[in-house]
């Protein structure tokens, strides 16, 4: 069973451009996380999706957006990217309502230069 | 606003050792309390998870405990071996909001052979 795939795995962008992120979560799985992971913040909570709804939004500035599609895909994006969006962002998927954990993606690793 | 602190940030064993790592939270309102292992380069795994109505869960060499009244949480790894060094994560949640985890700094293991 394929796990949760993330495209791309890295990224280089420059400042002020705009960047949309991809994940593909387990076959099944209805609700979709996302996570910005940096060394100085830990990991951090973006949103939550489930069927195409968003439940849950973190802290996070208007720039930072997500949607979900039909099929439970889902993106994100960041526009207007600052030197410090610089992270692994990380998707996690799971079948909701099941008090199922989690099953985390290997990230796609941004770089903003 | 720090919700979930984690202590220590590093720990050095034996193998064969046990590896203790602890947890606090703030929030009352959490009810779900999993723990996560990472390896450079890849997400977070799900390791073991607790609720609190009961006090301590074992599953195989992992034991998380919980003090409800102290707001603490702890994993235990029993027999610590080189292959179980890793990063890991505690982290907090509402049950039913599991796709918005609170993650606690993370604590870097290293065990010795």
């Amino acid at each position: 069973k394929a796990g949760v795939t993330q495209t791309p795995r890295y990224l280089i962008k420059t400042r002020g451009q705009q960047v949309t992120l991809s994940c593909s979560p387990i076959s099944g799985h209805r609700s979709v996380s996302w996570y910005q992971q940096t060394p100085g913040q830990g990991l951090q909570f973006l949103f939550e999706y489930f069927s195409e709804t968003q439940r849950n939004k973190g802290n996070f500035p208007g720039r930072f957006s997500g949607r979900q599609f039909s099929n439970s895909r889902s993106e994100m994006n960041v526009s207007t990217l600052e030197l410090g969006d610089s992270a692994l962002y990380l998707c996690a998927s799971s079948l909701a309502g099941t008090g199922m954990g989690y099953t985390f993606g290997s990230g796609t690793r941004l770089t903003v230069v | 606003q720090q919700q979930v602190k984690q202590s220590p940030q590093s720990l050095i064993v034996q193998k064969g050792g046990i590896s203790i790592i602890n947890c606090a939270y703030e929030n009352t309102a959490f009810d779900y309390f999993p723990w996560y292992q990472q390896f450079p380069g890849k997400g977070p795994a799900l390791l073991i998870a607790i609720r609190p109505d009961v006090s301590e869960k074992k599953e195989g060499r992992f034991t998380i405990s919980f003090n409800k009244s102290a707001k603490q949480f702890s994993l235990h790894i029993m027999d610590s071996q080189p292959g179980d060094s890793a990063t890991y994560f505690c982290a907090a949640s509402k049950w039913g909001s599991q796709g918005n985890l609170i993650f606690g700094k993370g604590t870097k293991l290293s065990v010795k052979p």
